[in-house]
């Protein structure tokens, strides 16, 4: 079965400390990963894009990795800021789109 | 990056009436919509492929008869909640996909709010 599975739930971390989201997935056939910021409210906008070959891509604050090996990808929020609370998703392509739970972020001053 | 509109941004109906929400494409052509509806604290799921110019295809346990869409343009696809009832209260949101050289992606619609009393 196609599943998408985020740690943690949820999380609170203080302003300017860094964080790391996590995500296994176990879909076939994999065509690329996917992380999304979405804002209470909004439609999730896209942080990462990443096929098989690649192992990491960076936005800004932003860094996701990729183990395709383990079918495993982080994402990275460096000196985190209040607005970097959100609900971070994490999405698998393989033909279809596979969404995870998601994690709530909620960065505290 | 690109953009996709939805609108109304929030409606709220009463029970027994139909919804048009539309989601454009704004500066792309996409061929392919999808629309999704997403629960308080749950992720989005899915609700139906829509494709320019012909039927859309709808998910398992999406009654297409209740949820119309109409995808008549490569910028326009509409959803329609017909005779919307209370448990059709969600978050709707729409996605276009646009094709790359190097990858493809979706870009979301910033959703539509639908309140039904």
């Amino acid at each position: 079965k196609n599943q998408v599975e985020q740690s943690p739930q949820s999380l609170i971390i203080l302003e300017g400390k860094n964080c790391t989201l996590q995500c296994n997935y176990t879909v076939s056939p994999f065509s690329n990963l996917r992380w999304y910021k979405q804002d209470t409210g909004r439609g999730p906008v896209s942080l990462t894009i990443m096929t098989f070959s690649e192992n990491t891509k960076s936005n800004g604050r932003y860094t996701a990795t990729l183990d395709a090996d383990t079918k495993q990808s982080s994402l990275h929020i460096t000196a985190s800021q209040l607005s970097d609370s959100a609900s971070y998703i994490c999405v698998v392509s393989g033909g279809k789109l596979i969404f995870g739970q998601g994690t709530e972020l909620s960065v505290k001053p | 990056g690109a953009v996709v509109s939805q609108h109304p941004s929030r409606v709220i109906c009463k029970s027994g009436t139909s919804v048009k929400i539309e989601c454009r494409s704004l500066d792309f052509q996409a061929t392919t919509m999808f629309w999704y509806r997403q629960f308080p604290k749950q992720s989005l799921m899915l609700m139906a492929t829509s494709n320019e110019g012909s039927k859309a295809t709808y998910e398992q346990g999406v009654e297409k008869d209740k949820f119309l869409i109409n995808h008549a343009s490569l910028t326009l696809s509409t959803l329609t909640v017909t005779s919307a009832h209370p448990e059709d209260s969600s978050f709707y949101i729409c996605s276009a996909h646009r094709g790359g050289m190097f990858q493809e992606t979706q870009y979301f619609g910033p959703g539509t709010r639908l309140l039904v009393l």
